[in-house]
């Protein structure tokens, strides 16, 4: 089946520091690649959508300049989120499609955030 | 305002019946439906999905119903085994999955031996 790796799977970073998560289709070319977030015992949420070679599209209350993200090529997202403050602690976690026509989205593992 | 809602937080099936996941939509949009499972520590794995044309997919012992009518969806999997045991998420899209996901809290599936 379709593998996304995502990396790192746990950061612990102090205030202020930007942190740089990877999303990879390891077996396929991902036209789309989307990031989300999950705070405790909430759903996930969509953050944004990515394309690659083209700017992201950010859901509304996400801050673009927060959240960086690139998408460089057809098997490799990032998302960095820059001068990170406690409360962005949260699990990222990325999907990617390998066309958009109702097609699944196959999910990394995510990554746990911890700012201290 | 959330527009996927699973109402059961948890659900206790025994092992080798019918496990019933229930899922409601707000959204008439969303034209593609999607169910996904989680183990902790890992990401969501794809089950099964339906679009808005269909009312019913299956998929060996998972099968999705789809109530355009009611916004409703469920997940039947039957028989049930030990390794159900999860979280299972819902999950709905517009435009073919476009716009990205909007997904339900969860429903952690536990299945009895």
């Amino acid at each position: 089946g379709a593998v996304v790796s995502q990396h790192p799977s746990w950061v612990i970073c102090k205030s202020g520091t930007s942190v740089k998560i990877e999303c990879r289709s390891l077996d396929f070319q991902a036209t789309t690649m989307f990031w989300y977030r999950q705070f405790p015992k909430q759903s996930l949420m969509l953050m944004a959508t990515s394309n690659e070679g083209s700017k992201a599209t950010y859901e509304q209350g996400v801050e673009k300049d927060k959240f960086l993200i690139n998408h460089a090529s057809l098997t490799l997202s990032t998302l960095t989120v820059t001068s990170a403050h406690p409360e962005d602690s949260s699990f990222y976690i990325c999907s990617a499609v390998w066309t958009v026509g109702n097609q699944p989205q196959h999910f990394g593992d995510g990554t746990r955030l911890s700012i201290l | 305002d959330q527009q996927v809602k699973q109402n059961s937080p948890s659900l206790s099936v025994q092992e080798g019946r019918i496990s019933i996941l229930n899922c409601d939509y707000t959204n008439s949009m969303f034209d593609y439906f999607l169910w996904y499972k989680k183990y902790p520590a890992e990401g969501p794995t794809f089950l099964i999905s339906i679009s808005s044309i269909k009312d019913k997919n299956e998929d060996g012992r998972f099968t999705v119903f789809l109530n355009k009518s009611a916004k409703h969806l469920s997940l039947h999997i039957v028989p049930s085994q030990p390794g159900d045991s999860a979280v299972y998420f819902c999950a709905a899209a517009s435009g073919g999955g476009a716009d990205g996901l909007t997904f339900g809290k969860g429903t952690h599936l536990i299945i009895q031996p």
